[in-house]
């Protein structure tokens, strides 16, 4: 299956900074998922992306898709406490696979 | 809706020891999953299964094995527990395959001593 990797590993965020977290594939993925996956708790579905350099916002949170569609990113602005967990990209080729994931703590 | 439903937690095996994890959904999809999580690691698809009476294997099946008797349940059956299958079991379904996301159920957390 396809092969997604994350960066960075972990990422440590001063509350109320900004950061950017990123997908990247040697191959082209036909649509590309993100999960996040509080400490302890179970992996939730929060946005495909499809089309060629997509862009979708909820609130605070901002994803692409390149437009080469080998890669994504996941852009938090302002970054709460309740942005704590770790969120993963997945990559859809008939079944979805998962990158490692980026893990964010926040420092009050 | 309860959505997608685990059992047991928790549970604790020795070595050479069978269990069957439960997984239920009550949204009517049709494509079913089974993921295990080690830690500080990403999800590791181990079976999966389009409807009721298909399965299909994974990324890292050898040690399990599944059935889908009806669209709602999908257990997976660990034969002859080994200390590797320590991990964190994930179930999760989707109406679309490829379309839209994956729900998750709470897990169960295994331990092989």
């Amino acid at each position: 299956g396809q092969q997604v990797m994350q960066i960075p590993q972990y990422q440590h965020v001063q509350e109320g900074e900004d950061f950017t977290t990123y997908c990247n594939s040697s191959t082209t993925l036909s649509n590309i998922q993100w999960y996040k996956q509080r400490p302890g708790g179970h992996p939730v579905f929060l946005i495909q992306l499809v089309k060629s350099g997509e862009v979708k916002k909820q609130k605070r949170l901002t994803f692409q898709f390149g437009e080469a569609k080998k890669n994504s990113s996941l852009h938090i602005t302002a970054t709460q406490t309740t942005d704590v967990g770790t969120y993963f990209c997945a990559a859809n080729d008939y079944k979805l696979s998962f990158g490692a994931g980026t893990t964010v703590t926040v420092r009050a | 809706n309860a959505g997608v439903t685990q059992t047991p937690k928790f549970r604790i095996l020795k070595i050479g020891q069978s269990m069957t994890l439960q997984c239920t959904q009550d949204m009517n999809h049709n494509y079913m999953y089974w993921y295990r999580q080690d830690p500080g690691m990403g999800l590791k698809l181990i079976y999966y299964s389009v409807g009721a009476g298909i399965t299909d294997k994974g990324e890292v099946p050898n040690g399990y094995n599944v059935s889908r008797s009806t669209t709602e349940d999908f257990p997976l059956r660990l034969e002859l527990a080994a200390p590797s299958q320590t991990s964190v079991y994930f179930c999760a379904s989707s109406y679309l395959e490829g379309q839209g996301g994956q729900y998750f159920g709470p897990g169960t957390r295994l331990t092989v001593t």
